[in-house]
C-alpha cells in the first residue's frame, strides 16, 4: 500500500523568504508523484508532477520539487514566496493502478 | 478547455434527509474519482471509476452511500440517509487515464444539520 506524509501541518514563512514543503512517501513500486495546491473553497490544482525521467520538476507559480529515491521524498520549493502562494498544499502519490493517496496537508501562511 | 464541473457548490439537509451530488469531468476523461475531504484533511476516495465500471469503492460505505456513472460519463454521489458525519466536502475529479494527473472539480460542501 502506499502512504504520504507531509511534515509539518502549518507553516509560516515572511514574503521574499524560501518556501520548503515536505512530502514522503511509501511505495512498493516506482511511483508517480504530485503537488497540489488548493485555495478556500476551491478544488485541487496541479502544481507539478513527477512520472519518470529528470528528477528536479518544474511546476507553475515558480514551484519546483525533486524526487529524491534513496529518501523516499519529494520536497516541494520555491525561491521567493509571494503572499498569492498562502494556500493549501497537499502531496499525492499514484501506484501502478491510478489509485491516488493524498497526504493530510500543509497550510501555508505567508507573513507580509 | 471546461473543466470538471460539480453541482451544487453548497448543500444543506437535515440528518436522514437523501441528498445527491453531481459531476460532468473532463470531455474525453475515462477515469472519474469522488473523494471525501474532511476539514484540515486530505481527500479521501470514494470510488474510482474507469468509463463506465467502478473500478475501487472498497471506500464507499455502502449502506448508505451509492454512486453511479451512466454511459461512462457524468456522475451522480447519493447518500441516503444522511448523518451528521457526512458533512464534508465532496470532490470530484477526472483524469485521461490511469496514472495521469486528476483535475479536480470546485467540490460540493455538505452540512447536515
Amino acid at each position: 500500500a502506499q502512504s504520504v506524509t507531509q511534515l509539518g501541518s502549518h507553516v509560516s514563512v515572511s514574503e521574499g523568504a524560501l518556501v520548503l514543503l515536505r512530502c514522503n512517501y511509501s511505495s512498493s513500486v516506482p511511483p508517480y508523484l504530485f503537488w497540489y495546491v488548493q485555495y478556500p473553497n476551491q478544488g485541487l490544482q496541479l502544481l507539478l508532477k513527477y512520472t519518470t525521467g529528470a528528477t528536479l520538476v518544474k511546476g507553475i507559480n515558480g514551484f519546483e520539487a525533486e524526487f529524491k529515491k534513496s529518501e523516499t521524498s519529494f520536497h516541494l520549493t520555491k525561491p521567493s514566496a509571494h503572499m498569492s502562494d498562502a494556500a493549501e498544499y497537499f502531496c499525492a502519490v499514484s501506484d501502478q493502478k491510478g489509485q491516488f493517496y493524498f497526504g493530510t496537508g500543509t497550510s501555508l501562511t505567508v507573513i507580509p | 478547455e471546461a473543466g470538471v464541473v460539480q453541482s451544487p457548490r453548497y448543500k444543506i439537509i437535515e440528518k436522514k434527509q437523501p441528498v445527491a451530488f453531481w459531476c460532468n469531468p473532463i470531455s474525453g476523461h475515462n477515469t472519474l474519482y469522488w473523494y471525501l475531504q474532511n476539514l484540515g484533511q486530505g481527500p479521501e476516495l470514494l470510488i474510482r471509476y474507469e468509463n463506465e465500471e467502478a473500478v475501487d469503492d472498497s471506500q464507499l460505505p455502502k449502506d448508505r452511500f451509492s454512486a453511479e456513472r451512466l454511459k461512462g460519463v457524468d456522475s451522480t454521489l447519493k447518500i441516503q440517509p444522511a448523518e451528521l458525519g457526512d458533512s464534508a466536502v465532496y470532490l470530484c475529479a477526472s483524469s485521461l487515464e490511469a496514472n495521469t494527473e486528476a483535475f479536480f472539480g470546485q467540490g460540493t460542501r455538505l452540512t447536515v444539520v
